[in-house]
């Protein structure tokens, strides 16, 4: 039972590459999440999907694109990095979005460096 | 702008001594968690508050939620050094916002 598995761990981008950072869970939770996270901001929602088949846009999702591939899997694309994307990216997962007692799980973040 | 602001930013303290966190808010919250994450992982949730005024305690951690369901405090007992990490708040709000954290030092 591994949890939220995130690849890749790391990556160095020039600016202008795309690339996509995969996600996978394997505890059946409905809704899946990505974050990025940056010094002095705490974890800030990109984009999430409540159920599969649907997405919708968090806090920062300018630059981003994801697919709901399946119920497993939550992939964050970037289609032309920017050096404003450097960061740590954590997808998590949950049963349902908005419960009470919602609990998050989170991957083991990726860290992306854009040149 | 943050939607839950935690104070302080930093704290560094020796072992055995005693510290408190601060999340507080302007928005009522329906329930209120505190995650801590370690370097290199992923945040894990180390409790949930539900009613105003609510405390829960997990071992030498005490969690409490503000009567107005707007503002928490994380308190720890004889801090140790496997008590390091960053500390983060999230308010439940239709979806979990999240404090920017307070990074907790202890030395031994």
């Amino acid at each position: 039972n591994a949890g939220v598995t995130q690849t890749p761990k790391f990556q160095v981008l020039k600016t202008g590459q795309s690339m996509t950072l995969q996600c996978a869970q394997d505890m059946n939770h409905n809704s899946m999440y990505w974050y990025r996270q940056d010094p002095g901001m705490g974890l800030r929602l990109i984009y999430y999907s409540a159920s599969e088949g649907t997405t919708d846009k968090g806090e920062v999702p300018n630059g981003y694109n994801v697919s709901r591939l399946n119920k497993r899997e939550f992939s964050l694309r970037l289609e032309s990095a920017a050096p404003s994307q450097t960061s740590v990216y954590f997808c998590a997962s949950s049963e349902i979005t908005g419960g009470l007692r919602e609990t998050q799980y989170f991957g083991p973040g990726t860290r992306l460096l854009v040149l | 702008t943050q939607l839950l602001e935690q104070s302080p930013q930093f704290l560094s303290i020796q072992e055995g001594e005693n510290l408190t966190v601060y999340c507080n808010s302007s928005s009522v919250f329906s329930s209120l968690q505190w995650y801590r994450q370690e370097p290199g992982e992923g945040p894990v949730l180390l409790v949930t508050v539900v009613t105003g005024g609510e405390v829960k305690k997990l071992k030498r951690l005490t969690f409490q939620f503000g009567d107005a369901r707007k503002d928490s405090s994380l308190h720890i007992t004889a801090a140790q050094p496997g008590d390091t990490g960053l500390y983060l708040c999230a308010g439940a709000k239709y979806k979990l916002s999240f404090g920017a954290g307070t990074t907790v030092t202890v030395r031994a």
